[in-house]
């Protein structure tokens, strides 16, 4: 069965750098979540979107920004990178019929040099 | 504030035993439940999940029990096989919201 995807698997960056996320739901799945995962820590939900509009946020910086296209992917677009941005990103999915249930992608992991 | 919390950072168990992890909340809002398994530079991978209106739900060897009173859950996997050796997460959201995960426990499973 097809899964969340998401690209790169592994980004290097520069301190003050961009960098961007890039999640590809489960086919007719809906809904795109971001949770960022810190070395020995449990992931911390960012942000959400439903049928393209933002549904809702968490503890995400204002550095970051994150949209949801027609197709369903979704970006998370990360500037002024900061050595504690370093951390696993991952998305999940999910769908109309099964809102409860996010299905995970196998993570970004970003190292901020 | 860690609304979800698992107090065994670590568990192990012989294969074929019963493995027991245990997940408490203290959101009464609270209302699906979820444990995801988590293998090392991998997504978190669905296993099983619960609503507030059940007590138990078993899928195969897996087991979930919820007691909204003691606002407690856990994940019973029975019988334990190597393959099981993972970190298991227990999470909860709110009316299909975001996920809030626990810290995670370590399950090593010995032949």
């Amino acid at each position: 069965a097809a899964g969340v995807i998401q690209s790169p698997r592994h980004l290097i960056k520069e301190k003050r750098e961009t960098a961007t996320l890039k999640c590809y739901p489960i086919p007719r799945h809906d809904t795109v979540y971001w949770y960022q995962q810190g070395p020995g820590q449990d992931p911390q939900f960012l942000i959400s979107f439903y049928e393209k509009m933002q549904s809702d946020k968490g503890s995400i910086p204002d550095r970051f920004s994150a949209q949801q296209f027609s197709d369903y992917h979704s970006e998370l677009n990360m500037s002024s990178l900061e050595l504690g941005d370093s951390a696993l990103y991952f998305c999940a999915s999910s769908s109309l019929g099964n809102l409860e249930t996010q299905y995970f992608g196998p993570g970004t992991r970003l190292l901020v040099l | 504030d860690q609304q979800v919390k698992q107090n065994s950072p670590s568990l192990s168990v012989q294969e074929g035993r019963i493995s027991i992890l245990n997940c408490d909340y203290t959101n009464s809002m609270f209302d699906y439940f979820l444990w995801y398994k988590k293998y090392p530079a991998e997504g978190p991978t669905f296993l099983i999940s619960i609503s507030s209106i059940k007590d138990k739900n078993e899928d195969g060897r897996f087991t979930v029990f919820l007691n909204k009173s003691a606002k407690h859950l856990s994940l019973h996997i029975v019988p334990s096989q190597p393959g099981d050796s993972a970190v298991y997460f227990c999470a909860a959201s709110r009316g299909a919201q975001k996920l809030v995960f626990g810290q995670g426990t370590r399950l090593t499973i010995n032949p």
